[in-house]
């Protein structure tokens, strides 16, 4: 079956645009993660989506950062006024229950 | 002090060795814990729960410790498809759903 899918896989983007990356978890998982990992780190968490419970946005490193998520379906994580610092691959995951993990492809954003 | 460390290595080995990679947590509270491997340029991949009573998937051996906040990876035979990071991943805290903490990685290199 179709597993997640994350798009675009490659944005470059001038410092200060907005970019906006889109997630399409597993069919039926009713939560959702997204993370980045930054070259030669490890994952940082961002933000959890559970259902219709209000979304775990502990990780977001700045108001710059905000996700959406529609019902149980796709979310976008949007990076407004993006800094270089924001180059990374951002990584979507869901789950249908307990903490198994399936993840995205990843989106590499490059800010220049 | 991070919540998940690792030793990020490189671990170099020979086809056959036997190598094992350390975890340590710093949330007592934590309840469920994780190996994943991550290739290069790639998302990364479940490789196996950990157990508290130690678990077994052919040559890869999980261990955790609960009163030292150590969890322990180990692999036999190591083949050079074995080359990869492992992430070590805790469960933030006691709950069964909620953010998962990532390790920085621990990079292994298996040579002919």
């Amino acid at each position: 079956g179709a597993g997640v899918s994350q798009s675009p896989s490659n944005k470059v983007t001038e410092k200060g645009k907005d970019v906006e990356l889109r997630c399409d978890p597993i069919s039926g998982h009713t939560a959702l993660y997204w993370y980045r990992q930054r070259l030669g780190q490890g994952l940082e968490f961002l933000i959890y989506f559970q259902g219709n419970s209000a979304p775990d946005k502990s990780g977001l490193p700045s108001d710059r950062f905000s996700a959406e998520r529609t019902g149980e379906s796709v979310s976008t994580l949007t990076i407004q006024r993006t800094q270089q610092e924001d180059s990374a691959v951002y990584l979507c995951a869901s789950s249908l229950w307990g903490l198994l993990r399936y993840f995205g492809p990843g989106t590499r954003l490059t800010v220049t | 002090r991070k919540e998940v460390e690792q030793d990020p290595g490189p671990f170099n080995v020979p086809e056959g060795a036997t190598v094992a990679f350390n975890c340590t947590y710093s949330n007592s509270a934590s309840q469920s814990f994780f190996w994943y491997r991550q290739d290069c340029r790639k998302e990364p991949k479940l490789l196996m729960s950990v157990y508290s009573s130690g678990n077994e998937d052919g040559r890869f051996t999980a261990q955790l410790n609960r009163a030292s906040q150590y969890i322990s990876l180990l692999i036999r035979d190591s083949k050079l498809s074995d080359s990869a990071t492992y992430l070590c991943v805790v469960n933030e805290g006691s709950s069964n759903t909620g953010k998962l903490i990532f390790g920085q990685g621990t990079t292994l290199q298996v040579k002919p």
